[in-house]
């Protein structure tokens, strides 16, 4: 079974239209996150959720929209698809933590996403 | 400046050779550590957990150096399954909690038979 698992794995699409990628974990896990990794292999965090609550969004333009129905899920929805977004998109799972220890996150095998 | 720094490589290596590779972070209150290994057109998975006191995990030795904001990885007896990229992860955990992960630009590693 796939601990985190994301579709669709390709996507290509012209700019300016909408598309959503979405993500599914079955560890139990009460965060779950959206990493982009562009051209240059950087990847970096957009968001993370905590219990279906929004705890971390980074500078991301609000093209960018997630939505957790639960804990086990969270999706991305892009509107008004540019150039630019074209990058592998992860989706990623974890148990919360307030400790210094940090803890394993898993990833989804990543969402290619190609705008044209 | 970047806030986690890896020489991106790629370092090229002959089976059996020991290779290093180092990163340096630039937040001083960054909690914990972790190398995790991405292989081509695949989701990065954790290698291993980087402590203090340095650890080792096989054919693997992670060391940090929190005075130099410095952490290294040490592969010996490279395989050819080892060629990979190396991400030097760092957990800057904060008000916000959680993992906060910031992930350095990663080293490929080539070995060749």
């Amino acid at each position: 079974d796939t601990a985190v698992s994301q579709t669709p794995k390709y996507l290509v699409t012209q700019m300016g239209n909408d598309k959503s990628i979405k993500c599914e974990q079955n560890l139990g896990h009460d965060t779950m996150y959206w990493y982009k990794q562009d051209s240059k292999k950087f990847l970096k965090i957009m968001f993370s959720y905590n219990n279906k609550e929004l705890i971390i969004n980074e500078t991301v333009p609000n093209r960018f929209s997630p939505k957790s129905p639960d804990k086990a899920h969270l999706n991305l929805h892009i509107n008004s698809l540019e150039l630019g977004d074209s990058a592998v998109y992860f989706c990623a799972s974890s148990q919360w933590l307030a400790q210094s220890s940090g803890n394993t996150i898993y990833f989804g095998e990543g969402s290619w996403l190609t705008v044209v | 400046r970047k806030e986690v720094e890896q020489d991106p490589g790629p370092f090229n290596v002959p089976e059996g050779a020991t290779v290093a590779f180092n990163c340096t972070y630039s937040n001083s209150a960054s909690q914990s550590f972790f190398w995790y290994r991405q292989d081509c057109r695949k989701e990065p998975k954790l290698l291993m957990s980087v402590y203090s006191s340095g650890n080792e995990d096989g054919r693997f030795t992670a060391q940090l150096n929190r005075a130099s904001q410095y952490i290294s990885l040490l592969i010996r007896d490279s395989k050819l399954s080892d060629s990979a990229t190396y991400l030097c992860v760092v957990n800057e955990v904060g008000l916000q909690a959680g993992n906060m992960l910031t992930f350095g630009g990663g080293t490929r590693l080539m070995v060749k038979p």
